[in-house]
């Protein structure tokens, strides 16, 4: 089983819209998740990070939590065309590193 | 404009050739990282660095040796690579190593071809 495992996509939605991005996590011990998107070409830029369960809202970005279930998310409302890149989900996992998933690609249509 | 600064950004070499890449940080940061990052692969950690103390080498080839002077440098020493080594290598900085809630921040990588 892979340790960080995200849908690679691409997701596609449509200028307006709610894309929804997932993440699933293997190291039920995890403690800190990030959200950092990366544009092509360029390196990935932190945006949101989460540590306990439930909610996290940042303007039109929301980061979800739940432990339980080990899955992370990451919302983002009223999407527009500069939101299209590639979201990579990153774990700090119970041993101290920080494992990245393979990412997510968005496209969206305007 | 990121506060963390890689040079160069494109750099093609021989496989016989000897290069380094340079990455310097602005953001008083202790710990510092350098990443590999291949096409449809994830991101792949190399070393780790923190208070200029190599604390992580995440079974990489000899042909890559890092070197840290002082906390606000990094340095990655390449010798004799192969093609498969082509990829995009990013420097990244955080508070403390490990990250914890911070996360990091990353340089703007450098695009390095092996031919």
């Amino acid at each position: 089983q892979k340790e960080v495992e995200q849908n690679s996509g691409p997701l596609s939605v449509p200028e307006g819209a709610i894309a929804s991005l997932n993440c699933t996590y293997s190291d039920r011990g995890s403690q800190s998740f990030f959200w950092y998107r990366q544009y092509s070409g360029k390196s990935p830029e932190l945006i949101m990070s989460i540590y306990s369960n439930g909610d996290k809202e940042d303007g039109r970005f929301t980061a979800q939590l739940n432990k339980a279930s080990q899955y992370v998310s990451l919302l983002i409302r009223d999407s527009q065309p500069s939101d299209s890149a590639t979201y990579l989900c990153a774990v700090r996992t119970s041993y101290d590193k920080v494992i990245f998933g393979p990412g997510t690609s968005l496209s969206v249509i305007p | 404009e990121t506060g963390v600064t890689q040079t160069p950004r494109h750099l093609v070499m021989g496989m016989t050739n000897k290069k380094s890449l340079k990455c310097e940080q602005h953001l008083g940061h202790n710990a510092m990282y350098w990443y590999k990052q291949s096409a449809k692969k994830p991101l792949e950690l190399m070393f780790v660095y923190s208070l200029e103390e190599r604390v992580e080498n995440n079974s990489v080839p000899s042909r890559f040796s890092p070197e840290c002077p002082n906390s606000s440098h990094l340095f990655l020493h390449l010798h004799t690579l192969q093609p498969e080594d082509s990829a995009l290598y990013l420097c990244a900085s955080s508070q403390d190593e490990g990250a914890a809630n911070y996360g990091y921040t990353f340089g703007s990588g450098t695009r390095l071809t092996v031919v």
